[in-house]
């Protein structure tokens, strides 16, 4: 099994500039999770998804911050425009369902300058 | 709402000591309690897990008792290496629903030799 894919591992980034964030769950898991990370704040839950559907978004900081989840096998983070305190990792993982063990990616590791 | 307290890091302990990192955490009904290991550079990967009280989880050495009474959900391992090094997340979630993880703000170990 491949675990879940996260692309780019690395982004650096102008600011103002737009960054997309792509995730790839396992499959079959029906539950999809972003996270973002950072010294000052620790984990933070942005948002997920079951079955493809946006549950709780309440954590997404602004209305810069979009996610999508067209398919069951695909998820994107989208900021727009970035700034610099937007810079953290940020994790995606997926969960056969929304009260199990939850699967993390390795993460994006954005920057914007 | 629910939350999740760890002690504060970083703990700092020779090859071959005792570990415990302390948990407590608050929630309003029975939650299954987790502890997520994250390495240097990678995602956060589950350690051990229980679902109700009185239960222990265990994994690669390390152990932990849900511990209904007292709240708390403390890691112990009774020998570290220095592969261990890692920040440890403490975790729950609510059997309910469309449940999530709340996460504690993470402990990092560090083991020298």
């Amino acid at each position: 099994d491949a675990g879940v894919i996260q692309s780019p591992r690395h982004e650096v980034t102008e600011m103002g500039q737009e960054v997309t964030l792509r995730c790839k769950p396992i499959s079959g898991h029906n539950s999809l999770f972003w996270y973002r990370q950072t010294m000052m704040r620790g984990l933070e839950l942005l948002i997920y998804f079951n079955n493809n559907v946006p549950i709780d978004d309440s954590g997404m900081p602004e209305d810069r911050f979009s996610a999508k989840m067209p398919n069951a096998s695909f998820s994107t983070l989208k900021i727009q425009p970035s700034e610099p305190r937007d810079s953290a990792v940020y994790f995606c993982a997926s969960s056969p369902n929304s009260d199990n063990e939850q699967f993390f990616g390795p993460g994006t590791r954005l920057t914007v300058l | 709402g629910d939350s999740v307290t760890q002690m504060e890091g970083p703990v700092t302990l020779s090859e071959e000591a005792f570990l415990t990192i302390n948990c407590t955490y608050t929630a309003t009904g029975y939650p299954s309690l987790f502890w997520y290991v994250q390495y240097p550079g990678e995602g956060l990967q589950l350690l051990l897990k229980a679902t109700k009280a009185d239960d222990k989880g265990s994994n690669k050495g390390f152990e932990a008792t849900y511990r209904k009474e007292t709240t708390s959900f403390h890691l112990e391992k009774g020998s570290v290496q220095v592969s261990d090094s890692a920040v440890y997340f403490c975790a729950l979630s609510e059997n309910s629903g469309y449940s999530t993880l709340t996460f504690g703000k993470g402990t990092m170990l560090l083991v020298s030799p």
